[in-house]
């Protein structure tokens, strides 16, 4: 089946420190890849996506390539500020008969220290 | 403004004592989804729907009811709830192959 390996948790930073997030996927087809991030007491917002191999998705500062050679979608940053704290999600989708399934890892959660 | 709406927020119950957890969204999206977030877990799908009367299981739809009788709402009934159904719930909607958007989370204990 499809699943999604996100690396562990907590990670903590200092403001204006490079991020890299891990995400890599096992996938039968061809996926949608996606971030979605968890601010506290929220629900989730997608960050951004790319729905193709080489497709880089962009967004506040955040970029992930789809390398579909390597299978991996990973989420960085080049300088984090305090309000990037949040959980992050890899996640990925490959429409099944009408169904938008998100198969999720497993959440990242991030804090960045002033 | 466009959202999806879940209510209510928090709620704690008992065992075996039914509940409904409301869903609504106000963007005309044909389809509808429900998951539970634990620990460890990320967030897993329990039912989905199509359209107005078309719902199938997800991974985890054991212990859940849903309906969908109006394309806005999309409820998830727990007929008798056990302790292992104590979870966040995140309802979403899209279009057809469109961006998914997320509800604000229902946080559930069952005692």
């Amino acid at each position: 089946g499809n699943s999604v390996t996100q690396m562990e948790g907590p990670v903590t930073l200092s403001e204006e420190a490079f991020l890299t997030i891990n995400c890599t996927y096992t996938a039968t087809g061809y996926p949608s890849l996606f971030w979605y991030v968890q601010y506290p007491g929220e629900g989730l917002q997608l960050l951004l996506k790319a729905t193709k191999a080489d497709d880089k998705g962009s967004n506040k500062g955040f970029e992930a390539t789809y390398r579909k050679e390597t299978t991996s979608f990973h989420l960085e940053k080049g300088s984090v500020q305090v309000s990037d704290s949040a959980v992050y999600f890899c996640a990925l989708v490959i429409s099944n008969f009408g169904n938008e399934k998100l198969t999720f890892g497993t959440g990242t959660r991030l804090t960045i220290i002033p | 403004e466009a959202q999806v709406t879940q209510n209510p927020r928090y709620l704690i119950t008992v065992t075996g004592k039914k509940l409904t957890v409301t869903c609504s969204q106000n963007m005309n999206h044909e389809y509808m989804s429900w998951y539970r977030q634990d620990p460890g877990l990320g967030l897993r799908q329990i039912y989905y729907s199509m359209n107005v009367e078309v719902t199938d299981k997800g991974d985890v739809p054991e212990g859940y009811k849903v309906s969908r009788k109006e394309k806005r709402n999309f409820p998830l009934i727990l007929e008798s709830p056990s302790p292992n159904q104590t979870s966040l719930y995140f309802c979403a909607s899209s279009f057809a192959s469109g961006q998914q958007f997320f509800g604000p989370g229902t946080r559930l204990t069952v005692l």
